[in-house]
This record gives C-alpha cells, structure tokens and sequence, in this order.
C-alpha cells in the first residue's frame, strides 16, 4: 500500500522567499514520486518527476524537489518565491508498474507581496 | 490541440437523479482516471481504466460506474446521486512505457479542466 502525507494545508511567504512544502510517502515498493500544481479553476499539471534516477530532480518555473530514502520525503522548494506561485500544490505516489497515483491532500501556497 | 476534456464543466443535479460525465482525450493514451476532489482531502481515485474495455476500482469507486468502450472515451456515470456526491470531478490519462520488463505508468497524467457537480 502507499500513501502520502502532505504537512500543512496552507502555506503563507513574502515575495522573495524560500518556499518550501513538505511531502512524506510511504510504499511497500520503490516510489516514484511527483509534485503537480492547481491554478484555480484548472486542473492539475506536472511539476516535476522522480523515477529512481537523480535524487535532486528540478521542475518546471524554478521548482526543485529531493528524494531522500532515509527520511521518506519528497519536499519541495523552490529559492525565491513570485506572485504567480500561488497555487494549490499536491504531491503524489505511485511505483514500479503500478497503474495508480495517490495523491496528498494537498497544500495551499499563498505569496503575500 | 485538445489534450483532455470534460463535459459538462456544471451540473446541478436532484438527489436520486442519474447523470453521465464524458472525458475524451486525443492524446492515444492507454490509460484513463475520474478523481473526484473534495476540500482538504486532495484527489481521491474513483476508478480507472487500463486500455479499451477494461476497467477497475480506485479508492472510493461506491455509487459510481464508468466504461470505456472506445480507447479515446472514459465514461463516468452515476446511478442515483445523493448529496455526498457533490465535489468536482477531473478525468486525467497518461501514457506507458515498457522497457523490457514491465509497462510502467510514466505517472505524467494529463487533466482535464474539471466538472463541478452539486447535488441537492
């Protein structure tokens, strides 16, 4: 069975600073593991992907996540936060030939100016 | 290009009336999802489907049905709405690979923009 658990459903930064969101999974399987983000009103898009290559995989809008087996997490961050940030970001699990992805229960980035 | 989409994008139902989402996607995708999301509780997988005929039961698949008669279409339909059934409801679809041992599931899913359902 796997699962993800995604610590704080809203997540508040100034412009310019660190974002960071957190992601613990866990799988009986060796994970793969992925951040999607929700604009409002839209659906969900790729953020970025670990397949069981580099363990610091970076995404798309300066995005970056670390896959670190010891500690069962997959946080995200990115260095230097912007207004069009703000979104709903859910992690997500799914391993070697399965079909399925679990999904967290997502967390809110909100970017004050 | 389309990529994936859903219709209707609202719907207002009356408790125990029956309804059916439709999702199409133009991508030749071999695999197809309905997730309903639900406020603090992410997306929760409702069934899936694999490749054109098949399908199987995700996370909270009670008081829904779906088939997949064409590779192109995931059909979501619900029997007898009942008020818990209320959410929103997004079709997505990916794609395989096999690399010789066993066809994986890129887990790059594509979504459609979504079907809010209220059910009164």
């Amino acid at each position: 069975a796997q699962s993800v658990t995604q610590l704080g459903s809203h997540v508040s930064v100034s412009e310019g600073a660190l974002v960071l969101l957190r992601c613990n999974y866990s799988s009986s399987v060796p994970p793969y593991l992925f951040w999607y983000v929700q604009y409002p009103n839209q659906g969900l898009q790729l953020l970025l992907k670990y397949t069981s290559a580099a363990t610091l995989v970076k995404g798309i809008n300066g995005f970056e996540a670390e896959f670190k087996k010891s500690e069962t997490s997959f946080h995200l961050t990115k260095p230097s936060a912007h207004m069009s940030d703000a979104a709903e970001y859910f992690c997500a699990v799914s391993g070697e030939s399965s079909y399925k992805l679990i999904f967290g229960s997502g967390t809110r980035l909100l970017v004050r100016p | 290009n389309a990529g994936v989409t859903q219709t209707p994008k609202f719907r207002v139902l009356k408790t125990g009336q029956s309804m059916t989402l439709l999702c199409a996607q133009d991508m030749n995708h071999e695999y197809m999802y309905w997730y309903r999301q639900d406020p603090g509780m992410g997306l929760r997988l409702i069934h899936y489907s694999v490749g054109e005929g098949t399908t199987a039961k995700g996370e909270v698949p009670d008081g829904y049905n779906v088939s997949r008669l064409k590779k192109q279409n995931f059909l979501l339909g619900l029997e007898s709405a009942a008020p818990s059934q209320t959410s929103v409801y997004f079709c997505a679809s990916s794609y395989s690979f096999n690399d010789g041992t066993l066809p994986t599931n890129t887990g790059e899913l594509f979504f459609g923009e979504g079907s809010r359902l209220t059910v009164l």
